[in-house]
């Protein structure tokens, strides 16, 4: 079993649609959630962090957290097409400084 | 800040040289990782340093690769000999607290003929 899952995509959603992106760990013990945004040919980009079980919200991003079902997902609401690109969820394991990355998802915003 | 730098943004060499990726982490950030992205496995952790100390390299694939960091603003990341399979972007990314997650460099594409 990876340590994190995600689904390749690619997601396609109109514009101004909500997007939701998925993602699931292993270690029961994790600790710190992760989301990264990477465009094609860049590096991957911090855009949202997660602690604790619920929400947390930052413009038109939200993250949930329910570490019972260990997954993690990211929302975006009114996406727009500069919010194509591949998202990454990352996961610092309990017991350690490791951070863990999934595969990433695909996202596609189309007009 | 400038933020994480890394060196060279592209590096082709042929198989069998030794090639050495840099990198300068954002200044006061402890820990430092090194990573390998490719399509086929994504972004994986290849080492990472905290205090300068090597703390966990299960990542690096073979003998053949070796990465250091002689102070806090500096990491070497070596392959010696390089072969085809290594070719790949590796990224360089550094982080104060893991809390609050690591930042990237812009990464170095190798590519390995």
């Amino acid at each position: 079993q990876k340590e994190v899952e995600q689904n390749s995509g690619p997601l396609s959603v109109p514009e101004g649609a909500i997007a939701s992106l998925n993602c699931t760990y292993s270690d029961r013990g994790s600790q710190s959630f992760f989301w990264y945004r990477q465009y094609s040919g860049k590096s991957p980009e911090l855009i949202m962090f997660i602690y604790s079980n619920g929400d947390k919200e930052d413009g038109r991003f939200t993250a949930q957290l329910n570490k019972a079902s260990q997954y993690v997902s990211l929302l975006i609401r009114d996406s727009q097409p500069s919010d194509s690109a591949t998202y990454l969820c990352a996961v610092v394991a309990g017991g350690g400084n490791k951070l863990t990355f999934g595969t990433g998802t695909q996202l596609k915003v189309e007009l | 800040d400038a933020g994480v730098i890394q060196s060279p943004r592209h590096e082709v060499t042929e198989m069998g040289q030794e090639v050495t990726l840099r990198c300068k982490p954002i200044s006061g950030h402890d820990y430092l990782f090194w990573y390998r992205q490719t399509m086929m496995r994504g972004l994986e952790l290849l080492i990472y340093f905290n205090n300068n100390v090597p703390i966990d390299d299960s990542g690096m694939p073979e003998d053949r690769f070796s990465a250091k960091m002689p102070n806090a603003s500096f990491s070497t990341l070596k392959i010696q000999p390089s072969e085809p399979r290594d070719s790949a972007v590796y990224f360089c990314a550094s982080s104060f607290s893991l809390a609050g997650g690591a930042f990237f460099g812009q990464g170095t594409r190798l590519t390995v003929v």
